[in-house]
């Protein structure tokens, strides 16, 4: 069964950089059968892709965030991380992150539970 | 980036209903459509990928049709666990895109 679990800090100052991570358990991450998603939720409001990586191809990002986020994988830890830059009370939310099935299904069949990160000084 | 519309945003309806929620694409995307149920405080679920195929222990109620631009989700009879928030999903390119959501509610 594929668990991910996220973590990092819940509160970040504008300006700063949030960082998050999350950790794969019964899946391999280093798999070119998947990518490595992350989503967030404002409270109240809907989903948004933020981004993603493959082993087998490049990192994709959402254009809304222009090039403020990066996307990496450790495969020695079996986890991966997103990083925002300069954020801003916008970037306000639950992020999520969820393996892809590349190159079959293309959904996002295994999701973590969330984290809330909120922007406040 | 494609736009998903769906409706209605919310749809009251009662145990045992049939309930029909409807996702637009702004542009073809064959069958690369997913269907999503959040319930409150939880992270999304996958109900159905690739427009049709019902995720494993998903229950057989919920079916999904459609290609191109036109997709429904449908659940047939109403069990009290699918009061839920549900949305589509686009993955036929990135930035993938999700609808706005359904609020399925109580009548």
């Amino acid at each position: 069964q594929v668990q991910l679990q996220e973590s990092g800090p819940g509160l970040v100052k504008p300006s700063q950089t949030l960082s998050l991570t999350c950790t794969v358990s019964g899946a391999s991450i280093s798999s070119e059968n998947y990518c490595w998603n992350w989503i967030r939720q404002p409270a109240g409001k809907g989903l948004e892709w933020v981004g993603r990586t493959c082993v087998r191809g490049s990192s994709n990002y959402n254009p809304s965030l222009k090039s403020r986020v990066a996307i990496s994988l450790d495969t020695s830890k079996t986890q991966f991380s997103l990083r925002v830059t300069s954020v801003t009370a916008a970037d306000t939310a639950v992020y999520y992150c969820a393996k892809e099935d590349y190159g079959g299904a293309w959904c996002l069949d295994s999701w973590g539970q969330g984290t809330l990160v909120t922007v406040s000084s | 980036d494609i736009q998903m519309t769906q409706s209605p945003s919310s749809l009251p309806a009662s145990v045992g209903d049939r309930v029909t929620i409807t996702c637009r694409a702004s542009q073809s995307i064959s069958n690369y459509l997913n269907w999503f149920q959040q319930k409150p405080g939880k992270a999304p679920k996958l109900l159905i990928y690739t427009a049709s195929t019902l995720q494993s222990a998903v229950p057989s109620r919920f079916s999904g049709s459609g290609s191109g631009t036109d997709f429904t989700l449908t659940i047939s009879s109403l069990h009290p666990e699918d009061f839920a928030t549900y949305y589509c999903q686009q993955s036929y390119m990135t930035p993938y895109t999700f609808g706005r959501g359904t609020r399925l509610e109580i009548k």
